[in-house]
């Protein structure tokens, strides 16, 4: 069945540097995919989506990049600030599922 | 801003009570949805609902049910609870757009339920 993973679980950063969270998806009828940001005990937070007719899409400080060729997504955080210490998800589905397949999640640290 | 509410944030109870978690959005979605989080095996997806009084299972609906009598309201019941139900209990929603488009899950802040 489809899956989503990410390929590192733990990333530690500089404070300032740019971080850049890496995920995997296996299912190619994947048309949406969503990145989540989830705070110590709290609710993940929606941060940025894409749909599968855009290979980028920016926010603000974030981007996210879609690779339907290798089926790899990403999420780059410029200027990472100590408020972006998180556990950071991807998900993904497809036209009509209305269910999402969430990733295990990567968490990011921020080094002062 | 999508709110979504959660009854408690934490809950304590023990083997065998009735459980119930409330949960309420206040953006008129169709779609309502309750997952648990547990370490190591992430977001996994209990039931959900796409109108009143509608329901459908997840993948790990064993042990639980659900009510949504109104649209803003989706509750998650545990009959009779057990020690491996102790987890994180995240409720979620979203508009339900036309044509099947899957469109974003909202989430509330979490219960973290500690079955004794």
């Amino acid at each position: 069945g489809e899956s989503v993973g990410l390929h590192l679980p733990t990333l530690s950063v500089q404070e300032g540097d740019n971080s850049i969270i890496n995920c995997a998806y296996s299912n190619s009828a994947s048309d949406y995919f969503i990145w989540y940001k989830q705070e110590s005990g709290k609710g993940p937070q929606f941060i940025i989506d894409i749909r599968s007719n855009m290979d980028k899409r920016q926010g603000q400080r974030v981007t996210v990049l879609l690779n339907k060729t290798v089926k790899h997504l990403s999420l780059q955080i410029a200027a990472t600030q100590p408020g972006d210490s998180a556990v950071y998800f991807c998900a993904e589905t497809y036209q009509g599922a209305q269910k999402l397949v969430f990733g295990q999640g990567t968490r990011l640290t921020i080094n002062p | 801003d999508v709110k979504v509410t959660q009854s408690s944030r934490y809950l304590v109870k023990r083997t065998g009570e009735k459980v119930f978690l409330e949960c309420v959005q206040d953006m008129d979605h169709e779609n309502m949805f309750w997952y648990r989080q547990d370490p190591g095996l992430g977001l996994r997806l209990i039931y959900f609902s796409y109108d009143v009084k509608m329901k459908e299972k997840g993948d790990i609906p064993e042990g639980y049910s659900v009510s949504r009598e109104k649209k803003e309201r989706f509750s998650l019941i545990l009959e009779s609870a057990s020690t491996n139900q102790t987890s994180m209990y995240l409720c979620a929603s979203s508009l339900g757009l036309a044509g099947g488009r899957t469109d974003t899950q909202y989430f509330g802040p979490g219960t973290r339920l500690t079955v004794l």
